[in-house]
């Protein structure tokens, strides 16, 4: 199972565009990059999914350079209900054991 | 349609006490995954259940056991209590069907907490 690695938090200010990034460095080949977000007390929510190169959605963008050994979550114009752990997965939940590392604690200031 | 949901919301037990948490997955959804949460952690696999067997487990000791019932709800019971199980315990269900990744729903959680 790929093992993920991510900055344990970061600070940014509202309206600006955050970039978080994950190595992975022995992700196979099947494996597929989910990142989610998760607040106190809450379920962790999925926010994007991708193989390879860029994907794109309302809330997010993810960037996967072409040997896939890392991946940036992008988010646009962050607002201050945003700040939560935004955590990186590595693999295909059906057929391996999911860990989930730390995450990455994103704090977002007025 | 209704996500995943959980029940019940926060628990209170003794340590050597056992515990009953349920989930039920969202509509469609036949495969359910249960997390543990410690504080400041990462969630942590603990099993995956499909057609009403475990498919997948993950470092925990016996004394956490599940079941799926033929509806894809599930239960994950944990005997012996001990303090260190103090947590939240997500639920999480998917499809199996469909080619490529997808994503896990997760539900809002137990917390429970063990004097």
């Amino acid at each position: 199972l790929a093992k993920t690695t991510q900055p344990i938090s970061m600070d940014s200010y509202e309206g600006q565009e955050v970039n978080i990034t994950c190595s992975h460095n022995n992700i196979a080949t099947n494996d597929y990059i989910t990142w989610y977000q998760q607040f106190p007390s809450q379920g962790p929510r999925f926010i994007i999914q991708g193989y390879k190169t860029k994907v794109t959605n309302e809330v997010a963008s993810l960037f996967i350079p072409a040997d896939r050994k890392s991946s940036t979550l992008s988010l646009p114009r962050v607002s201050l209900s945003d700040t939560a752990v935004y955590y990186c997965l590595v693999g295909d939940p059906r057929y391996q054991k999911v860990t989930f590392g730390t995450g990455t604690k994103l704090q977002v200031i007025p | 349609d209704a996500g995943v949901t959980q029940s019940p919301t926060h628990l209170i037990k003794t340590r050597g006490q056992q515990v009953t948490l349920r989930c039920s997955p969202k509509s469609g959804h036949d495969t359910v995954s249960w997390y543990q949460q410690a504080l400041g952690q990462g969630p942590q696999f603990i099993f995956q259940y499909y057609e009403e067997e475990e498919r997948q487990r993950g470092n925990f000791p016996d004394r956490f056991s599940g079941h799926q019932f033929p509806n894809y709800s599930s239960e994950l019971n944990v005997n012996a209590l001990l303090l260190g199980d103090s947590a939240l315990y997500l639920c999480a269900s998917s499809p199996v069907t469909g080619t490529g990744a997808y994503e896990q729903y997760f539900g809002p959680g137990t917390r429970l907490t063990v004097t």
